[in-house]
């Protein structure tokens, strides 16, 4: 069975640019999660998809960050522009269901804002 | 609102002892806890998965418990190796379907 699946693995951009990830979740889950990690902290929650639908965006920077789930397969997180603190792994999620299953992580992208 | 503390935020220890980390969350409210494992520069390996009906989970030398009324799990590894060193992260998942994280603890295991 693939895994879930990230691109690119590694990015850097200057500030005030635009930065977009790609996740392609496990096939027939149909919750995906986008978090965020620090250097040194846990992951934080950015979004939570159920199938195309958003459940949970709260954590979300809406004034620069978006993202999509099209015909609730595979998402894109948008960061426009970016900036320095935006530095960070960016973690894509996947499970079958939203309540009692398990959650499967992709290898992540880490992002460099110079 | 819901947060998980795992303490130590770093632990040292020498190859083959035993060694148990522990996860707290604030919200009894949860569907299960999840423990993960994450490598240098890599993503999360899911490790162990309890449902809340569920007291304990083992895998090899791991062993999760749960205790929901009281917020608590530990992470049991028996016969340490330095292969386990990582960061070692529990996530509940609450009502609202949400994974959220603790901090991490970051294992050494010296040979």
């Amino acid at each position: 069975e693939a895994g879930v699946a990230q691109s690119p693995r590694y990015k850097i951009i200057e500030k005030r640019q635009s930065v977009a990830f790609w996740c392609n979740p496990i096939s027939g889950h149909a919750t995906l999660y986008w978090y965020q990690q620090i250097l040194g902290q846990g992951p934080k929650l950015l979004i939570q998809f159920q199938n195309n639908g958003v459940v949970d965006d709260s954590q979300l920077p809406k004034d620069r960050f978006s993202a999509e789930r099209l015909k609730g397969v595979d998402s894109t997180l948008k960061i426009q522009p970016a900036k320095l603190e935006d530095s960070a792994v960016y973690l894509c999620a996947s499970s079958f269901g939203h309540s009692n299953t398990e959650a499967f992580f992709g290898q992540g992208t880490r992002l460099t804002v110079v | 609102k819901q947060e998980v503390t795992q303490i130590p935020a770093a632990l040292s220890v020498p190859e083959g002892e035993n060694l148990v980390l522990n996860c707290s969350f604030t919200d009894s409210a949860i569907y299960n806890l999840q423990w993960f494992r994450q490598d240098p520069g890599k993503g999360l390996t899911s490790l162990l998965l309890i449902q809340s009906s569920q007291r304990e989970q083992t895998s090899g030398r791991l062993n999760a418990s749960l205790d929901k009324s009281s917020g608590r799990s530990t992470l049991y590894i028996a016969a340490s190796q330095p292969g386990d060193s990582a960061t070692y992260l529990c996530a509940v998942r609450t009502q609202g379907g949400k994974l959220i994280f603790g901090q991490g603890t970051e294992l050494s295991v010296k040979p």
